[in-house]
């Protein structure tokens, strides 16, 4: 079956620390994007890559850091820099046409302690 | 800024009560537009989109939307509601200007009573 992978599902984290996530596709989407979901805050991006080898900041972009060296390979890095990392991230990919929107894995919830 | 809104943050129905989500955009252009859902401890899944055509779409387990061009509004409704309902809505847009970008609400957490 077509999907993602995020992994682990929970991830535990001592402060000053790095820590990277997981994101693996076999949909053969160009498009990968990392979000991170807080309660009451909805979906916030990260980044994002529309292409191998290429990617873009999002909103929120200060303490992370990503790479894309695979089509199939979207890893998010928590860096110690991020203040606050505590929190659900979700990974998606798509296709460039808008209209069939993304597809999800079902997250990693990190925790730093 | 561009943004969607999701004015109900929390809603609380007993079973077979009829549901309607809020969302309104404020993009200027054409949009695709998205509903998708969060069971709890699952993945987000699509519920239904819309991006042409007929403005009431109908999705997956009796959702359906209607888009209002003139209200910028995609609202989501249900005419029974049903436990297994309970999850977390997501209204999301993609201006066609935007490529595949979406753009998401704030999110609405649905409680349904048994």
């Amino acid at each position: 079956d077509g999907g993602i992978t995020q992994s682990p599902k929970y991830l535990f984290r001592k402060e000053g620390q790095n820590v990277t996530l997981s994101c693996e596709q076999n949909l053969n989407h160009d498009a990968m994007y990392w979000y991170r979901q807080d309660p009451g805050q909805g979906l916030r991006l990260i980044y994002y890559s529309q292409i191998v080898n290429d990617f873009q900041k999002g909103d929120i972009a200060e303490g992370y850091s990503v790479s894309r060296e695979k089509k199939e390979s979207f890893p998010l890095t928590v860096t110690s820099a991020q203040k606050n990392p505590t929190a659900f991230y979700l990974c998606a990919s798509s296709t460039p046409q808008g209209i069939y929107g993304y597809t999800f894995g079902s997250g990693t919830r990190l925790t730093v302690v | 800024a561009q943004s969607v809104s999701q004015h109900n943050h929390h809603v609380i129905l007993s079973e077979a009560a009829s549901l309607e989500l809020g969302c309104n955009y404020s993009y200027g252009g054409t949009v695709n537009l998205f509903w998708y859902v969060q069971y709890p401890g699952q993945h987000l899944q699509l519920l239904l989109k819309y991006f042409s055509g007929d403005p009431l779409v109908k999705g997956i387990k009796g959702f359906e939307a209607e888009f209002i061009k003139s209200k910028f509004s995609f609202n989501l409704r249900k005419p029974s509601v049903q436990w297994s309902d309970t999850a977390e809505y997501f209204c999301a847009v993609n201006p066609n200007n935007a490529g595949n970008m979406l753009t998401f609400g704030g999110g609405t957490r649905l409680m349904v009573k048994p």
